[in-house]
């Protein structure tokens, strides 16, 4: 069965603080992972996706097959950084995009 | 360009009633993705659209809920009769093709309350 697990539902820091915020999958397959964001009162929208290996607004995330994680790290937290996250999975060979979500962490950044 | 657009953003009904809500993707987004997400709970796929077909249903919790897309252009997801279990929030997505390179564009959502 394919599942995310976001073991936190509220993550609180300070600003300037390194932040992880922790997500790990269950999938037979070779999975694809996303990280998406919600800021207050926008829409959901997609942070970054581990085949691009990129960085956005400072974020990383490495896809660690061997832990099935797939954490989401910033080594100083802003304020504009507060928003809901969750990460998300689906199968490599899905042909589209059908994502199966984590329960998602709010992550709260305190000046 | 214009966002997906969901309409109503909420509403209140009473149990056994019907709701009808309304989604429309960006223009030329031929791919169209309903989820939700109740309370305390993930967001679920509920359907996935290709222009005007079906192309998977599987997340759809049972037969109160229809989906249509009737031209392949805004789509409705009608809940009739509603249960208190149906409350939640009704997010719509689209993408301009269904690939890994073609990212979900979501909504605000709907909220339902089901009382």
């Amino acid at each position: 069965a394919q599942r995310v697990t976001q073991p936190e539902k509220l993550l609180s820091v300070f600003k300037g603080a390194p932040v992880e915020l922790k997500c790990n999958y269950s999938y037979s397959g070779s999975p694809e992972l996303f990280w998406y964001v919600q800021y207050s009162r926008q829409r959901l929208q997609l942070l970054l996706r581990h085949i691009s290996r990129e960085s956005i607004k400072g974020f990383t995330a490495d896809l660690n097959k061997g832990e099935t994680s797939f954490h989401l790290k910033k080594p100083f937290a802003q304020e504009e950084d507060s928003a809901m996250y969750y990460c998300a999975l689906k199968g490599r060979n899905t042909g589209f995009q059908k994502l199966v979500f984590g329960t998602g962490t709010r992550l709260l950044v305190s000046p | 360009e214009a966002g997906v657009t969901q309409f109503p953003s909420h509403s209140v009904i009473e149990k056994g009633q019907t709701v009808t809500l309304r989604c429309d993707p960006i223009s030329g987004h031929d791919n169209l993705y309903w989820y939700r997400r109740v309370m305390g709970k993930e967001i679920k796929f509920l359907l996935h659209f290709v222009k005007e077909s079906k192309q998977d249903e599987s997340g759809m919790p049972n037969n109160r809920f229809l989906a249509e897309r009737t031209g392949g252009t805004y789509s409705t997801l009608k809940v009739q009769p509603a249960e208190l279990e149906d409350s939640g929030v009704y997010f719509c997505a689209s993408s301009q093709t269904a690939g890994p390179n073609s990212p979900l564009h979501f909504g605000n959502g709907t909220r339902l309350t089901v009382t």
